[in-house]
């Protein structure tokens, strides 16, 4: 089965610009989550869909959404670039959604460059 | 909401040897579970091992195993037979019942086999 794909790997945009990442989860997987790392945040979360419904936002500001499409595909949109929104962006999936002991299964990640 | 801690910014090992790296964690949910995943410098968030918080036996997954101690909330990592290959960073994450597909993270622990 092929993995998490996420494009592209790699992006640089001006500050002020908008950029939209795409991944494609495991097939069979409905539920995709993003989450972004930075060095001095970590790892945070973004937010969750399923089913073509978000079901879970994480505390980024409105510039930050994202949207799924009934093939389970999955885009984040960033409007408005900052330079703190240079980051590694990462793409989750996951076979059921909620399920406590289901694993998330990610991607290689898009790494955002702000400048 | 949940909270993750892992205390050992970096851990250095010999080759062929087993280390174990900590996590301790807090949350209200009554029912959760524990993943440590692995990121190598290429940036892919490898899932490694996961445990449940009721479930009565430690989990292996081949050299992995989780030393899961719930009254004193920790869940650490035990790798045996150290690999060049197993130089990466290492993270504890968690998510409850209410959580959805939302993991949350610790800092990470940069993990350095020495041959």
């Amino acid at each position: 089965k092929a993995g998490v794909t996420q494009t592209p790997r790699y992006l640089i945009k001006t500050r002020g610009q908008q950029v939209t990442l795409s991944c494609s989860p495991i097939s069979g997987h409905r539920s995709v989550s993003w989450y972004q790392q930075t060095p001095g945040q970590g790892l945070q979360f973004l937010f969750e869909y399923f089913s073509e419904t978000q079901r879970n936002k994480g505390n980024f500001p409105g510039r930050f959404s994202g949207r799924q499409f009934s093939n389970s595909r999955s885009e984040m949109n960033v409007s408005t670039l900052e330079l703190g929104d240079s980051a590694l962006y990462l793409c989750a999936s996951s076979e059921l959604a909620g399920r406590r002991g289901s694993p998330l299964h990610f991607g290689n990640g898009t790494r955002l460059t702000v400048t | 909401a949940q909270k993750i801690t892992q205390t050992q910014p970096g851990m250095f090992v010999q080759e062929k040897e087993a280390v174990t790296l900590d996590c301790t964690y807090d949350t209200s949910d009554p029912s959760y579970g524990l993943f440590w995943y692995k990121q190598p410098s290429s940036g892919e968030m490898i899932f490694l091992i996961y445990q449940g918080s009721y479930d009565q036996q430690n989990a292996t997954e081949g050299r992995y195993s989780l030393n899961f101690q719930k009254a004193r909330k920790s869940a650490n990592l035990v790798i045996s037979a150290s690999q060049l290959g197993d130089s990466a960073m290492y993270f504890c994450a968690m998510k409850g019942e209410t959580s959805g597909s939302r993991l949350t993270f610790g800092e990470g622990t940069q993990l350095t086999v020495n041959p």
